[in-house]
């Protein structure tokens, strides 16, 4: 399983861009690259997932240089309600034993 | 949008007692996990499980078992609860391949 590192926190304000970068040096080939969003008390909730380039959804773009060996999930406009905690992912979609396992994840915090 | 239920939602029993968390998906996914978080840390996976008749340990070391006799079911069974055991358990399901994980609203469990 390809490790992840992402800072441990950020903080930014309401209606900034928000930027967060993911480290995976040893991503695999057929790995897939998985952002959740947690909030308190709360399970985590899918964002996005991409494989390379750029991949871009009501909530989200992630952004995967061609070396894939890091990734960058923006948020666009945040707003208070985008507090939370934010995991990158790495596996591989193919493989019906690749069990998912969480990092530190990175603690987002928008003030106003 | 997640047909993925716990129950119960809190729980606060006695040490020693013997406990079972229910855990049940209804969109036919055959794989299925449980993670363990304590407040602000991280998601630490401790069962796992890739259809029926199939389950594994995770990551952490837990004193818990799991079953899975059907596919939309995965208890989790503490047989003696201990305060060490206070935590918050998260159930999840996946489909096929790298799909998103799907996670229900956990069960908060406090043992005195």
């Amino acid at each position: 399983l390809a490790k992840t590192t992402q800072p441990i926190s950020m903080d930014s304000y309401e209606g900034q861009e928000v930027n967060i970068t993911c480290s995976h040096n040893n991503i695999a080939t057929n790995d897939y690259i998985t952002w959740y969003q947690q909030f308190p008390s709360q399970g985590p909730r899918f964002i996005i997932q991409g494989y390379k380039t750029k991949v871009t959804n009501e909530v989200a773009s992630l952004f995967i240089p061609a070396d894939r060996k890091s990734s960058t999930l923006s948020l666009p406009r945040v707003s208070l309600s985008d507090t939370a905690v934010y995991y990158c992912l790495v596996g591989d979609p193919y493989s019906s034993a690749s069990k998912i396992i969480f990092g530190s994840g990175t603690r987002l915090s928008i003030r106003p | 949008e997640a047909d993925i239920y716990q129950t119960p939602r809190y729980l606060v029993i006695g040490t020693g007692k013997k406990i079972t968390l229910e855990c049940s998906q209804t969109m036919g996914h055959d794989k299925m996990y449980w993670y363990q978080q304590d407040p602000g840390m991280e998601l630490h996976l401790i069962h796992y499980s890739y259809g029926v008749n199939s389950t594994e340990k995770g990551d952490l070391s837990s004193e818990s078992t799991v079953s899975r006799i059907r596919t939309e079911h995965f208890p989790l069974t503490l047989e003696s609860a201990r305060p060490s055991h206070t935590s918050q358990y998260l159930c999840a399901s996946q489909g096929n391949g790298y799909e998103k994980l799907f996670f229900g609203s956990g069960t908060q469990l406090s043992v005195l």
